[in-house]
């Protein structure tokens, strides 16, 4: 089964970092690009952070840009993204999904983590 | 930053048509895909590249794309076709989705 799972959400302080990864199986992980979108609560999707198959290529959203870093490592099928100076407007559930090859469009999405950034 | 424009909220009649509009500039040079979300789950894509169904999804759902719109259908509505939908579009290096439409299925 092609699944995504995610981890590392909680509450943090503002200001402060939070690791989340994403566990890939049921697929060839290293064949696609991934994406990171959140979700702010009662709001609509947001795109985070995207990573090609190979890391060549890497792009981010300018609300994020200069404070997370997308990575993976294809031999642990995993996708993390680092969040650093966390602010209160980074609070949502943060989904990973995968973009279809070729066609476009993300096909599979994990069941998100939520990350909090209060005092 | 480009922007995709949707309307709030969009009411249908229990089997009859409903359609979401997604206005952006030149839109129907782009290929836009087309996400269906239901409260508390994840976001799952119902059209790819403007009018293209993913495996599992009902005919029922189609999308076109022209001009300054797409637009998303939704044919013979259901119940359980009650949910927020999206568009998204990718633009010079960004992935960008649309504000998103609640459906309401009377």
């Amino acid at each position: 089964e092609v699944q995504l799972v995610e981890s590392g959400g909680g509450l943090v302080k503002p200001g402060g970092s939070l690791r989340l990864s994403c566990a890939a199986s049921g697929f060839t992980f290293s064949s696609y690009s991934m994406n990171w979108v959140r979700q702010a609560p009662g709001k609509g999707l947001e795109w985070v952070s995207s990573i090609s198959s190979s890391s060549s290529y890497i792009y981010y959203a300018d609300s994020v840009k200069g404070r997370f870093t997308i990575s993976r490592d294809n031999a642990k099928n995993s996708l993390y993204l680092q969040m650093n100076s966390l602010r209160a407007e980074d609070t949502a559930v943060y989904y990973c999904a995968r973009t279809q090859l070729v066609a476009g469009g993300m096909d599979v999405w994990g069941q998100g983590t939520t990350v909090t950034v209060s005092s | 930053s480009y922007e995709l424009t949707q309307p709030l909220s969009v009411s249908v009649a229990l089997g009859q048509t409903a359609r979401i509009t997604c206005g952006g500039n030149n839109i129907g040079s782009k290929n836009v895909h087309w996400y269906q979300q239901k409260p508390g789950q994840a976001p799952v894509l119902v059209i790819y590249r403007d009018s293209n169904r993913p495996s599992g999804i009902p005919e029922r759902f189609s999308g076109s794309n022209s001009g300054n719109t797409a637009t998303l259908t939704i044919s013979r509505a259901q119940a359980g076709d009650e949910a927020d939908y999206y568009c998204q579009v990718w633009d010079s290096s960004t992935e960008v989705f649309g504000t998103g439409t609640k459906v309401t299925v009377l």
